[in-house]
């Protein structure tokens, strides 16, 4: 089974522009979460999407959007760039049966903000 | 809005030893709380978690328990091994929210 694939990994931009991230969940996963880590903030929760709704949202900025696609692939959108947005973005996509729950991470995209 | 405390945020042991990691949250809403382990330049992994009608969970060496009362939940390893070092995440969650803690760096030295 194919891992949680993240697009792309490395970008730079710089501020005021905007940015479009791209997470494919694992087959048969029709929950996508999206986190920024960064080493001053550490780990924060963004929004989770679940078929093609956002289902909850964290402490974050408009700038900051989402959505998920029928495929259950989401992107975010980082609008008006600051340098304070530099950040590595990890999403995991996770699936809740009636015994367990499980949850993978991507390897994550790193922005650069100039 | 919910507030997670983590500590310690350095934690060195000796392999074979235990390690407890301590967090305590705010908000007496959150009712689910994974942990995750991430190793150097490798992304985060959700190694164990327990909701909130559940006061003890296990798997293999590593337990959480639970105090909703005292609003505070621990990360037990037993029997340390080198391949345990890393940085352990708790995070706190309730319906439309999550927060994690600021993370613990654990070494265990062979």
């Amino acid at each position: 089974k194919a891992g949680v694939t993240q697009t792309p990994r490395y970008l730079i931009k710089t501020r005021g522009q905007q940015v479009t991230l791209s997470c494919s969940p694992i087959s048969g996963h029709r929950s996508v979460s999206w986190y920024q880590q960064t080493p001053g903030q550490g780990l924060q929760f963004l929004f989770e999407y679940f078929s093609e709704t956002q289902r909850n949202k964290g402490n974050f900025p408009g700038r900051f959007s989402g959505r998920q696609f029928s495929n259950s692939r989401s992107e975010m959108n980082v609008s008006t760039l600051e340098l304070g947005d530099s950040a590595l973005y990890l999403c995991a996509s996770s699936l809740l049966t009636s015994g367990s729950y499980e949850q993978y991470f991507g390897p994550g995209t790193r922005l650069t903000v100039t | 809005g919910e507030n997670v405390e983590q500590h310690p945020s350095t934690l060195s042991v000796q392999e074979g030893d235990s390690a407890v990691i301590k967090c305590t949250y705010s908000d007496s809403a959150s009712n689910y709380f994974p942990w995750y382990k991430q190793e150097l330049g490798k992304r985060p992994q959700l190694i164990i978690d327990i909701r909130s009608n559940v006061g003890e969970k296990k798997d293999q060496r590593i337990a959480v328990t639970l105090n909703k009362t005292a609003k505070h939940f621990s990360l037990h390893i037993t029997e340390t091994q080198p391949e345990d070092s890393a940085v352990y995440f708790c995070a706190a969650s309730r319906k439309d929210d999550m927060r994690f803690g600021a993370g613990t760096r654990l070494t265990v030295k062979p």
